[in-house]
């Protein structure tokens, strides 16, 4: 069965420190992977894909990702978190397996201290 | 580039009746998903539709609904509202399936009282 595990509910990170979010999914056949921001209120915001090549993938706002096959991982890290960063985060796996959709790990909401 | 739209914003409805959301994709997708997100359940995939064709479905009863018109654009629709239908509901576009990079709109926040 296809899945996204996202282990943290909430993190809370001083502003300025460095972050990691936690990412482990199941899937059969090789992943599409993602990273979406969610501000309140509002709809999904894409940070990074995955789809082959380098397994250590840049996105938006200082955002990176890096993909381990051996571990079924695909953790988000950034190296100084700014307060505008406090939302919740998704990872999501898509593929052709199963059909054409994209599953959604629970989110985890990250909060910033000053 | 529009993103994607979504209307009505926000809808207030009585348990029993019925609703239609709408859905206009960015310019150029073919592809349309529709989620529906909830503290307790998070986002769940409902269904996807290409080329007003449904591809894809998700878990939820045959009260939900949906179609897509031959400009891309997407109704879903719930029959027989109950109360734990009230959710976000969001939709995403893509240019080639939900599998790909999806954009999102702000969504739908349908309240059943």
């Amino acid at each position: 069965a296809q899945s996204v595990t996202q282990p943290d509910i909430h993190i809370t990170v001083s502003e300025g420190a460095s972050l990691e979010l936690r990412c482990n999914y199941s899937y059969g056949a090789t992943p599409y992977l993602f990273w979406y921001v969610q501000s309140p209120g509002q709809g999904l915001q894409l940070l990074l894909k995955y789809f082959s090549g380098d397994t250590l993938v840049q996105g938006i706002k200082g955002f990176e990702a890096e993909f381990k096959r051996s571990q079924s991982s695909f953790n988000l890290r950034k190296p100084s978190v700014h307060w505008s960063d406090a939302a919740e985060y998704f990872c999501a796996v898509g593929g052709r397996t199963g059909g054409f959709k994209t599953i959604f790990g629970a989110g985890t909401r990250l909060f910033v201290k000053a | 580039k529009a993103g994607v739209t979504q209307t009505p914003r926000y809808l207030i409805k009585t348990r029993g009746q019925q609703v239609t959301l709408s859905c206009s994709p960015i310019s150029g997708h073919r592809s349309v998903s529709w989620y529906q997100q909830t503290p307790g359940q998070g986002l769940q995939f409902l269904f996807e539709y290409f080329s007003e064709t449904q591809r894809n479905k998700g878990n939820f009863p045959g009260r939900f609904s949906g179609r897509q018109f031959s400009n891309s654009r997407s109704e879903m629709n719930v029959s027989t509202l109950e109360l734990g239908d009230s959710a976000l509901y969001l939709c995403a576009s893509s240019p080639q399936g939900a599998v790909t990079e999806a954009f999102f709109g702000q969504g739908t926040r349908l309240t059943v009282v």
